[in-house]
């Protein structure tokens, strides 16, 4: 089967800094990858699909790049609103989630 | 508006059955494949089991293969996970969530349920 990573896994980052997450897949997936963001005590939300489609009504300060087996969801400017744990899911065969990453403000 | 309810969670003793059901509106519920996912409490985010369109295609994560079992009615609009031989490492809020896009291939999941919370305990 085939696993997923995350790293980090928690992060810490002021208000208008840029971040970037990477995933990466045990084995290749072309771009069958998504990214998901999950607020407290909420439902997972998708931001991105095909590594760097971004999903409708999703800001444009998140954007995804990657092909193969590594993967990236970048915030190019880190806002209050956007503190929540981020997930990577591999969509091709049995989809799968990475462990995720928190996102804090500092 | 897309609507995805779950219902039948509660608590089980280890070893017994449970069946959750989802029921779906807003869409053409027949058009699209359909997954269950779980997440235990404080952690992540599990994909337990997928089925297609036309229930031809089904996928189990090996944790749940042999105990679980997906189906769906596309007359009723609904989808539902039997869920057998319980054990306390299946306690989690199972979410139904809807694919993408319609038709055969693999997508993303772009609706999610509000979840319903299956608790394994003695």
């Amino acid at each position: 089967d085939i696993q997923m990573t995350q790293s980090p896994s928690s992060l810490s980052a002021s208000v208008g800094d840029r971040v970037t997450i990477t995933c990466r897949a045990s084995q290749g997936i072309s771009n069958y990858l998504a990214w998901y963001q999950q607020k407290p005590g909420k439902v997972p939300k998708l931001l991105i699909y095909a590594a760097s489609t971004l999903q409708s009504g999703v800001p444009s300060r998140f954007s995804g790049s990657g092909s193969g087996t590594d993967f990236t969801l970048t915030i190019s400017s880190l806002q209050p609103e956007d503190v929540a744990t981020y997930y990577c899911q591999k969509y091709n065969s049995a989809p799968a989630f990475g462990p995720g990453t928190k996102v804090d403000i500092k | 508006e897309v609507q995805l309810v779950e219902s039948g969670g509660g608590l089980v003793q280890p070893g017994r059955s449970l069946r959750l059901s989802c029921a779906a509106s807003g869409f053409t519920f027949d058009d699209y494949a359909m997954h269950w996912v779980r997440q235990a409490p404080g952690k992540g985010l599990e994909w337990v089991s997928g089925i297609s369109w036309n229930s031809g295609s089904i996928g189990y994560a090996d944790s749940v293969k042999g105990r679980f079992t997906i189906s769906r009615d596309n007359a009723k609009n609904s989808l539902y996970l039997q869920m057998n031989s319980l054990r306390a490492e299946d306690t989690a809020l199972y979410y139904c969530a809807k694919s993408h896009y319609y038709g055969s291939g693999s997508y993303p999941f772009d609706y999610w349920g509000q979840g319903t919370l299956v608790t394994v305990s003695s």
